[in-house]
């Protein structure tokens, strides 16, 4: 069936390095896909999207190209912020938006 | 304006009640959908209305599982003679339309089972 994977938490990173989360998916037909975020004490918010191949999203300096070869959708920041810190759930969307798939969200810590 | 609220913010009830759980979109979304999360996983995508409509209920974890639309507004998610496994966190969001559109999530009814 459809699915998403997300690489596992929590992410401890110092300002200014360099993020990736890694995202893979498993789907018929032609997804979107996307990434949400959900910072501390709040709800969740749309961060980035993509909708066919090749395409990348982009958002508050993160990063993520649809790659229909390796079906993935990894985001990237190149130098992330203490106010990054959150967790962060890669998305699909199938049958024409009926249905979502969430991963399972992957929390970052940025420290100082 | 105002965005996606959800009442209660918490309930605690016993097995076997029956809990109605409301989402209030913003208006003039069209779409609503309500996920659910349980602790340490990610969220379980269980209905999509599209005005009144919700094409596929598959997504629902059981039958005790029911949710209505009306007027294109307001939702309500029903679980019937809860149980414990249902405890988890229920959110609703809701988008302009169908589509890759950005949805808008509300902060979440906390649901415990005991």
């Amino acid at each position: 069936g459809d699915s998403v994977t997300q690489m596992e938490g929590p992410v401890t990173l110092s300002e200014e390095a360099f993020l990736t989360i890694n995202c893979t998916y498993t789907a018929t037909g032609y997804p979107s896909l996307f990434w949400y975020v959900q910072y501390p004490g709040e709800g969740l918010q749309l961060l980035l999207k993509a909708t066919k191949a090749d395409d990348k999203g982009s958002n508050k300096g993160f990063e993520a190209t649809y790659r229909k070869e390796t079906t993935s959708f990894h985001l990237e920041k190149g130098s992330v912020q203490v106010s990054d810190s959150a967790v962060y759930f890669c998305a699909l969307s199938v049958y024409n938006f009926n249905k979502f798939y969430f991963g399972s969200g992957t929390k970052l810590n940025v420290k100082p | 304006g105002a965005g996606v609220s959800q009442s209660p913010s918490n309930k605690v009830t016993e097995k076997g009640k029956d809990v109605e759980l409301r989402c209030d979109p913003i208006s003039g979304h069209t779409a609503l959908y309500w996920y659910r999360q349980s602790l340490g996983q990610g969220l379980e995508f269980l209905i999509y209305f599209q005005g009144n409509s919700a094409p596929d209920k598959s997504g629902l974890p059981s039958d005790r599982f029911s949710a209505e639309r009306t007027g294109g507004s307001v939702s309500t998610l029903t679980i019937q003679r809860t149980q414990q496994e249902d405890s988890a966190v229920y959110l609703c969001a809701s988008s302009t339309g169908t589509g890759a559109y950005e949805q808008y999530f509300g902060p979440g009814t906390r649901l415990t089972v005991t």
